[in-house]
């Protein structure tokens, strides 16, 4: 069964900076992998699709890498804005199935 | 454009009553699914469709039922409400094949008294 890990839980920094959210995963044999942005009491947001033959994908001020190997991915998103705050989703896909982590926390601080 | 359209956005049912949950989309997508998200467990599979007249059941189907008789709808019935069933519920479709963006609807929050 894959397993989706997201580390860490929550995450606070002062506007401006750096964000890195990572994401791992048990079972290497996945077709893709997307990010999903969800505000509270909202539903997921797409933000990015990284296809298992891609090692990264960027949109804007967001960057995704993907280790197939490793089973990682890791989300690059910079100069952050309190408008980032969010709980941010990685799901891998394989079977025909995503698999969620259980997201990370970020707050951005004005 | 609608995307994944999700119906009702808040429901309370009682104990032992059933109801259906629609979703509907409007982007010609094949795969049709159905997630429940419940605090410290994440999104979890209950049951997913790869195309009209095919459903499967995903990691906790019990208690729900699904039918996918046009492309569009794939609705999800709980037989009997249980307060285990408590939950927002996410509807998320794909197209040809998951190797393409997954897109999800905006939930229905369920609550079983």
């Amino acid at each position: 069964k894959q397993e989706v890990t997201q580390i860490p839980a929550a995450l606070s920094v002062p506007e401006g900076e750096n964000l890195v959210l990572n994401c791992s995963f048990t079972d290497s044999a996945i077709y893709n992998l997307q990010w999903f942005r969800q505000d509270p009491g909202k539903g997921l947001t797409s933000l990015l699709l990284i296809q298992s033959s891609q090692r990264e994908q960027t949109s804007g001020r967001l960057n995704a890498s993907l280790d197939k190997s490793s089973g990682r991915s890791t989300l690059y998103i910079a100069a952050s804005q309190p408008g980032d705050s969010a709980t941010y989703l990685c799901a891998v896909i394989n079977d025909y199935k995503l698999s969620f982590g259980a997201g990370t926390t970020v707050t951005v601080r004005a | 454009n609608a995307g994944v359209t999700q119906t009702p956005k808040f429901q309370v049912l009682k104990t032992g009553q059933s109801m259906t949950l629609q979703c509907a989309q409007d982007m010609n997508h094949e795969y049709m699914s159905w997630y429940r998200q419940d605090p410290g467990m994440g999104l979890r599979l209950i049951h997913y469709s790869v195309g009209a007249g095919i459903t499967d059941q995903g990691e906790v189907p019990n208690g729900y039922n699904v039918s996918r008789s046009t492309t569009e709808d794939f609705p999800l019935r709980l037989l009997s409400a249980a307060p285990s069933q408590t939950s927002v519920y996410f509807c998320a479709s794909s197209g040809q094949g998951w190797n393409t963006e997954a897109f999800f609807g905006q939930g229905t929050r369920l609550t079983v008294v």
